[in-house]
């Protein structure tokens, strides 16, 4: 069975500061999709960032990055001069390429951004 | 992306009855999902709304307690029927965009059942 697992359920960092969230998941499929998606109190999940299994480099998405290493399927974001703003509860999640499956989601990592 | 909107935004409603939730894309969408998030939780799929045919539903969920419409490309509904306490909940729908396999999210319903 495909997991995602999140092993940080909450974490506080200072304003500015860089933090990192963790996620590895466990598929034997080779061609994916990994995904983290952020929600802030207001609810409504909005897509950070996402990374192609076939691809190597890491994608970027202004102070947002990832660690993506596919041999041990670790999946981590980096979040880059924090801001208050960045509050909010962050999902990794997965999905095999061009099938039919449904997206697996973390249980996700609660981050403060402390002023 | 494409524009997702939801309604209501939130209801409180009485043990028994039933609610329908509303989504709406701004463009046509092959493929329209509806979640449940419980307090606290991650996101569980309930069903995938199909346009033209019954929707699929996912282990744990059934059609009497959660009916969905999907009439045409832009639009969805879900209803929780005969609600108790325990469907108090965030439903979001969520579209596949463009972009292959990516699911974008509507803005959510936040139920509270009496």
């Amino acid at each position: 069975a495909q997991t995602v697992t999140q092993s940080q359920p909450e974490m506080s960092v200072q304003e500015a500061e860089t933090v990192t969230l963790s996620c590895t998941y466990d598929t034997s499929e080779n061609n994916y999709y990994l995904f983290w998606y952020k929600q802030p109190p207001s609810r409504q999940m909005i897509l950070v960032i996402r990374q192609e299994a076939y691809k190597q480099q890491n994608a970027t998405e202004n102070r947002f990055s990832v660690n993506f290493q596919k041999a041990a399927k670790s999946f981590s974001l980096k979040i880059s001069d924090s801001q208050l703003g960045d509050t909010a509860m962050y999902f990794c999640a997965f999905i095999p390429m061009n099938r039919d499956d449904k997206i697996i989601f973390g249980k996700g990592t609660r981050l403060h951004i402390l002023p | 992306s494409a524009v997702i909107s939801q309604k209501p935004s939130r209801d409180i409603c009485q043990r028994g009855t039933s609610l329908t939730i509303q989504c709406q894309v701004d463009s046509q969408v092959t493929m329209m999902f509806w979640y449940r998030q419980q307090p606290g939780q991650s996101l569980t799929l309930i069903a995938t709304a199909n346009q033209g045919s019954e929707a699929t539903y996912e282990s744990g969920f059934v059609i009497d307690k959660f009916p969905i419409s999907r009439p045409n490309l832009t639009f969805s509904t879900l209803t929780v029927s005969n609600m108790s306490p325990e469907d108090s909940s965030i439903y979001l729908c969520s579209v596949e965009g463009r972009v292959a396999d990516t699911q974008y999210f509507g803005p959510g319903t936040r139920l509270t059942v009496l």
